[in-house]
Order: structure tokens, then C-alpha cells, then sequence
């Protein structure tokens, strides 16, 4: 059981660089969500979907984008990264859309320089 | 919006100790979600509670929902090197409708046990 599957596990970027963080869930689970998590703090939501193709706005989208294109992936994609956005960054999945158990991925530690 | 408070910040207890953590909400809760993240790790979800003064126990851990549904807490017993990481409280964004799984987390509470 893979579970949710996050790549890369670490990066450092400079100041205006782009990428994206893989996100990938073997449960078929329709709900995604990213968060990320800033030292001391609780995690906060960036962005979420409900479905293949349907993505909304977190508490914290800015600088960030979204898409998903099927079932399984949910790419976060971060354009002019900044050093604000230096974080350490999870993607989670639920079966429902009850509040139900949230399974998170390893996360990925993002420097940006 | 809402927001949800944990306190302590910090935790450091001899093994064998008892813990505790609190967490509570500006707004009424549905429900509400405890989480341990291990250092360097990520969040493992450890329960859910949904009635109003609900308690459950996992061996050593006890988890209570306030009667107001706006606060809860988790107790250790005798704590072991083994629990050591941060405990986090989490609920539903919104007190009605679909919440849509979104969930927000307090700012948790960081357990170290000295053995």
C-alpha cells in the first residue's frame, strides 16, 4: 500500500525559480488537499479538490496553482517562488467528503534561496 | 474565520509522566481530529470524535470532546519515550454544510519525554 506519494522529498530553489511538487494517491480517493507547514505553527491549507477537475482555493493560494487532471494526481505548482514560500509542504487525500480520516504524504521540504 | 488554539506550545515530561493537551475553537465544531506527527514525519491521524462530550480511549490515550463541542483535549497516561512528536487538533473550516474533508489545524503541541 502506497497510500499518497510525495516527490521530491527535499529542494532548494533560488528566489524566481518555478516547480512543481508531485502528488500522487493510490486509493482512489476523490478529495486532495495541499497544506503546508511553517516552523511552530499548525498546518495550512493551500489548496483542495473534490474531483478530477474541479480544484478551490485554501486560507494560504497565493503564489501557488493547482490542477487535477485525474483521480490519483494532484500537482502543486509554485510560479516566482520566494522565500516566504520556503516550507515544508503535504499533500493529503479523503474518502470522503465528511471529515472523515486524512492520510498525508511524506511531505516535501522546500528551501528557496 | 475560525481558528483553533492548542495549548501548551511546548511539553517536556519525565517517561513514565502524565500529558496533556487542549485545544479549542472560536467556533462549534462537528467534529473534531487529533493527529501525532513524529519528528521529521508527517501527520498520522489517531481519532475523531463527533458527540458532544464524547471520551475515547486508546490504551493509553484518552480523547475528549466538550460538551459546547468547541473544545477538546488529549491525556497520556504514563507516558513512553515511544510517544515523543507534536500533537495537533484539527476540525472542520466551516460549523455547517459540506466541509468538503478540509480541515483546520491548530498549531500543536510538541511532546518530549525524557527517559
Amino acid at each position: 500500500n502506497a497510500g499518497v506519494t510525495q516527490t521530491p522529498k527535499f529542494r532548494i530553489l533560488k528566489i524566481g525559480q518555478s516547480m512543481t511538487l508531485q502528488c500522487a494517491q493510490d486509493m482512489n480517493h476523490n478529495y486532495m488537499y495541499w497544506y503546508r507547514q511553517d516552523p511552530g505553527m499548525g498546518l495550512k491549507l493551500i489548496y483542495y479538490s473534490v474531483g478530477a477537475g474541479i480544484t478551490d482555493k485554501g486560507e494560504v493560494p497565493n503564489g501557488y496553482n493547482v490542477s487535477r487532471s485525474t483521480t490519483e494526481d494532484f500537482p502543486l505548482r509554485l510560479e516566482l517562488a520566494a522565500p516566504s514560500q520556503t516550507s515544508v509542504y503535504f499533500c493529503a487525500s479523503s474518502r470522503t467528503q465528511h471529515s472523515t480520516e486524512a492520510f498525508f504524504g511524506q511531505g516535501t521540504r522546500l528551501t528557496v534561496v | 474565520g475560525q481558528q483553533v488554539m492548542q495549548i501548551p506550545q511546548y511539553q517536556h515530561v519525565q517517561e513514565g509522566e502524565d500529558f496533556t493537551t487542549y485545544c479549542n475553537s472560536s467556533t462549534t465544531l462537528s467534529n473534531i481530529q487529533w493527529y501525532k506527527q513524529r519528528p521529521g514525519g508527517h501527520p498520522v491521524f489517531l481519532i475523531q470524535l463527533v458527540k458532544s462530550g464524547e471520551v475515547k480511549k486508546q490504551k493509553r490515550l484518552t480523547f475528549q470532546f466538550g460538551e459546547a463541542k468547541k473544545n477538546s483535549s488529549l491525556h497520556i497516561t504514563a507516558t513512553q519515550t515511544t510517544d515523543v512528536g507534536t500533537y495537533f487538533c484539527a476540525g472542520p473550516p466551516t460549523a455547517g454544510g459540506t466541509s468538503y474533508g478540509k480541515l483546520t489545524f491548530g498549531q500543536g503541541t510538541i511532546l518530549t519525554v525524557h527517559p
